[in-house]
């Protein structure tokens, strides 16, 4: 069974700050793992995608998340936050590829103060 | 540009009404999702499909129901609309290379 836990429902980071956004998964094979971003009253866009190539992912805007199977994380990051970073990031793990079942976490609201 | 549509973004309807929502889609996927979203919640997968004539319903349960007669048309209907079903409902693709794309969502609200 896969499960995502995302640590911290909310976030706040002041701007130009370093951005961390916690998500550990559970998984009996090795898995394929996603972050999601959504902007208020839109739907979700991939920021970036583990499919057991590179540990550390690039996406788009600037993140990056880093797997680490030790420790069963795959973390998400940016050097400096923007003011329009401001939105909810979903963290999701999928055992079969990303098109059978995906499972979500509860996401993650971050908040970048001026 | 190829993309995923959902109609209306926003909708507010009485309790027993029949609603439809739309999701069209010209990425050329045959892999389509409904998705149900509520504050602070995970999303829920609803229903899917595989292709033309492809439905199942997903891990959370739901009255609603679907069909797909063509590759590009994914609606979602209720027949008798309750505040339960208030909530956001996203509708997705996937695709080879994509992942998931996903349209605006619908926020429906039954009072």
């Amino acid at each position: 069974a896969q499960s995502v836990t995302q640590l911290g429902s909310h976030v706040s980071v002041s701007e130009g700050a370093l951005v961390l956004l916690r998500c550990n998964y559970s998984s009996s094979v090795p898995p394929y793992l996603f972050w999601y971003v959504q902007y208020p009253n839109q739907g979700l866009q991939l920021l970036l995608k583990y499919t057991s190539a590179a540990t550390l992912v690039k996406g788009i805007n600037g993140f990056e998340a880093e797997f680490k199977k030790s420790e069963t994380s795959f973390h998400l990051t940016k050097p400096s936050a923007h003011m329009s970073d401001a939105a909810e990031y979903f963290c999701a793990v999928s055992e079969t590829g990303g098109y059978q079942k995906v499972t979500f976490g509860i996401g993650t609201k971050l908040q970048v103060i001026p | 540009e190829a993309d995923i549509y959902q109609t209306p973004r926003y909708l507010v309807i009485g309790t027993g009404k029949k609603i439809t929502l739309e999701c069209s889609q010209t990425m050329g996927h045959d892999k389509m999702y409904w998705y149900q979203q509520d504050p602070g919640m995970e999303l829920h997968l609803i229903h899917y499909s595989y292709g033309v004539n492809s439905t199942e319903k997903g891990d959370l349960s739901s009255e609603s129901t679907v069909s797909r007669i063509r590759t590009e048309h994914f609606p979602l209907t209720l027949e008798s609309a309750r505040p339960s079903h208030t909530s956001q409902y996203l509708c997705a693709t996937w695709g080879m290379g994509y992942g998931y794309t996903f349209g605006s969502g619908t926020r429906l609200t039954v009072v």
